[in-house]
């Protein structure tokens, strides 16, 4: 059974810094595309970042490129979000996700920026 | 970027009904566009990829079609689980964008 499981986050202030962590199971991590979607509290589903199986590829959403990096250890079936200059704006719920084309969907993390 | 639609943003349906939902893309994807169910408070749920092929698991009672720039959800008799939030999701070009959402609840 495919299991994905975020953590890491937490309250933050804005400019500050964050770390999400998503643990995979019951696949072969490493042959997989993975993907970050965010959700702002009531509102819709928003496509943040993707990275390649071996990490050779990696695309942004506008709204984060040079605040977010995207990375994966696949020795650790592990995919990351690095968050630096976090927003107000940023503050939503994230997901991990397997796949460019989901098929997958962890259970999300709560990542809110407020002073 | 690709701006995707969704029609209608809001129905009310009853038990049995057939639902269908419409998502327009801004411009030609071919068929690289996907489909989402969420509930509240839960993950989304994958349910269509390539504009009509189902996930594992997921009930036949879901269809999808189209290619272009449009495409349409259809839930052939809506049941008590099914009553839910839909997204669709361009995955043509980057960034990958979704749709605002469809939300179907009970009449």
């Amino acid at each position: 059974e495919v299991q994905l499981v975020e953590s890491g986050g937490d309250l933050v202030q804005p400019g500050g810094s964050l770390r999400l962590s998503c643990a995979a199971s019951g696949f072969s991590f490493s042959i997989y595309w993975m993907t970050w979607v965010r959700q702002a509290p009531g509102k819709g589903l928003e496509w943040v970042a993707n990275i390649k199986d071996d990490g050779s590829e990696k695309w942004y959403v506008d709204s984060v490129k040079g605040r977010f990096t995207i990375s994966r250890d696949n020795a650790k079936n592990s995919l990351y979000l690095q968050m630096n200059s976090l927003r107000v704006e940023d503050t939503a719920v994230y997901y991990c996700a397997r796949s460019k084309v989901v098929a997958s969907w962890g259970q999300g993390t709560l990542v809110t920026v407020s002073s | 970027d690709i701006q995707m639609t969704q029609s209608p943003s809001s129905l009310s349906a009853s038990l049995g009904d057939r639902v269908t939902i419409t998502c327009r893309a801004s411009q030609g994807i071919s068929n690289s566009l996907a489909w989402f169910q969420q509930k509240p408070g839960k993950a989304p749920r994958s349910l269509i990829y390539a504009a009509s092929s189902l996930h594992n698991g997921v009930p036949s009672k879901f269809s999808g079609t189209g290619s272009g720039t449009e495409f349409i959800l259809t839930i052939s008799s809506l049941q008590p689980e099914d009553f839910a939030t839909y997204y669709c999701q361009q995955y043509n070009s980057y960034p990958f964008t979704f749709g605002p959402g469809t939300k179907v609840d009970i009449k």
